[in-house]
């Protein structure tokens, strides 16, 4: 498709349970960001990979949190033990490489954790 | 958290009418972004600053990057019902790599 994909759309899990969260970004793009959103919040950065490295993770809130990103394309966040504090929308975008160019969002896994 | 401030949190107005969205911090800035979210949808860009005191429009859409940097404000002309949604305002730090900081947004009603 010629945007960001997000799989699945909903995912709800019990607590204690691992959950895998898919993004295919736009063709080409080498940019590639997780970011959570919680209900009423903006989106929160959590982590960014240029290529096939994470070039910065700082935004990851605990070592349940884990991303990764092996050719450069696909990415998947993953997260352990899930509590319910982690229910919120996970957005995916990615971006060309360049100044002023920006990134385009998907349009998010909602994580529900019961 | 976050650290650029929206308010207030909804804004209703009425077909027409102009309406003016800003977005403070306490930091500095080196570009602002405004951003659209629409029901099961991601953010999608509106305007991009990248200058202090950089004008930008968008069709009906005009937004400015603040001389302190540290402001920006997003104003809508002629509004109508498809501008429904919740706005957000995003910039990114100086050193930041190309992460954003956004803020809580501003949920918009626009009665017919």
């Amino acid at each position: 498709g010629a945007g960001v994909s997000q799989t699945p759309s909903n995912k709800v899990t019990e607590k204690g349970k691992y959950v895998e969260l898919r993004c295919d970004p736009i063709s080409g793009h080498t940019a590639l960001y997780w970011y959570r959103q919680s209900l009423g919040q903006g989106p929160e950065f959590l982590i960014y990979f240029q290529g096939t490295g994470a070039a910065d993770d700082s935004g990851l809130p605990n070592d349940r949190f884990f991303a990764v990103r092996p050719e450069g394309s696909v990415s998947t966040l993953k997260i352990q033990r899930t509590e319910r504090g982690d229910s919120a929308v996970y957005l995916c975008a990615s971006s060309a490489q360049g100044a002023g160019t920006e990134a385009f969002f998907g349009q998010g896994t909602r994580l529900t954790v019961v | 958290g976050q650290q650029l401030n929206q308010s207030p949190q909804s804004m209703f107005i009425q077909e027409g009418e102009d309406v003016s969205m800003n977005c403070t911090s306490s930091s500095i800035f080196n570009t602002w972004l405004w951003y659209k979210q629409e029901p099961g949808e991601g953010p999608v860009l509106l305007i991009a600053l990248y200058k202090a005191g950089e004008l930008t429009s968008n069709g009906r859409l005009t937004a400015q990057f603040g001389i302190t940097r540290k402001d920006s404000f997003l104003n809508i002309s002629a509004s109508i019902p498809s501008d429904v949604g919740i706005y957000f305002c995003a910039g990114r730090r100086p050193g930041a790599n190309s992460k954003l900081t956004f803020g809580k947004g501003i949920t918009l009603s626009v009665r017919p």
